[in-house]
């Protein structure tokens, strides 16, 4: 079956500080992969996605790379501001499903805390 | 328009009523999904709906029961439920059912009393 595993936190950071969080995943064929973020008492947003091997995906600052080798999608921020502390989950969907539908398979969520 | 709406915001029910979630999105999207989330756990896929059609129901209870009247309207009919279905439930929407992104609601939260 499909699998995220992700670092959990919380992950404490000053601001200004470069951000990493680590997500490996496990699935056949070649997944879509994705960062959503969610803010208290929000919704999911999409913040950025990536559909085939070395596709970079990027928005707001925050970039991560689909590494079809190592199986992983990190994501990365330079410098991170108070306003991106939130719950960040890395998430697939399969190219084909028996079924002809599925949903997101989603990691655990990493809370990131940002100091000022 | 890349919203999908949901209501209500907040509900707060008996274990004896019986309510209804709705969502809405006009994006043509042709993918609807429900997804339950619990205080700092991942969502939870319950139901996929694929062109009007329920594809896939997550061995839910009978108590939740889903219905997608056209292409943008999905709901999910709720009847003595019990606390521990006290929730956040999202709804998304997709372009289609596989291999592409899904756009989320805001969500209602769900207390059941």
């Amino acid at each position: 079956g499909n699998s995220v595993t992700q670092m959990e936190g919380p992950v404490t950071l000053s601001e200004e500080a470069f951000l990493t969080i680590n997500c490996t995943y496990t699935a056949t064929g070649y997944p879509s992969l994705f960062w959503y973020v969610q803010y208290p008492g929000e919704g999911l947003q999409l913040l950025l996605k990536a559909t085939k091997a070395d596709d970079k995906g990027s928005n707001k600052g925050f970039e991560a790379t689909y590494r079809k080798e190592t199986t992983s999608f990190h994501l990365e921020k330079g410098s991170v501001q108070v306003s991106d502390s939130a719950v960040y989950f890395c998430a697939l969907i399969p190219m084909y499903s028996g079924g002809g539908a599925d949903g997101l398979t989603f990691g655990k969520g990493t809370h990131l805390i940002i100091q000022p | 328009d890349t919203e999908v709406t949901q209501t209500p915001k907040h509900l707060v029910m008996g274990m004896t009523n019986k309510k209804s979630l709705k969502c809405e999105q006009h994006m043509g999207h042709r993918a609807m999904y429900w997804y339950k989330q619990k205080a700092k756990k991942p969502p939870e896929l319950m139901f996929v709906y694929s062109y009007e059609k329920l594809s896939i129901n997550e061995s839910v209870p009978s108590r939740f029961s889903p219905e997608c009247p056209n292409s943008s309207l999905l709901n999910l009919h709720l009847h003595a439920l019990q606390p521990e279905d006290s929730a956040l439930y999202l709804c998304a929407s997709s372009p289609r059912s596989l291999n592409t992104e899904a756009f989320f609601g805001q969500g209602t939260r769900l207390t059941v009393v």
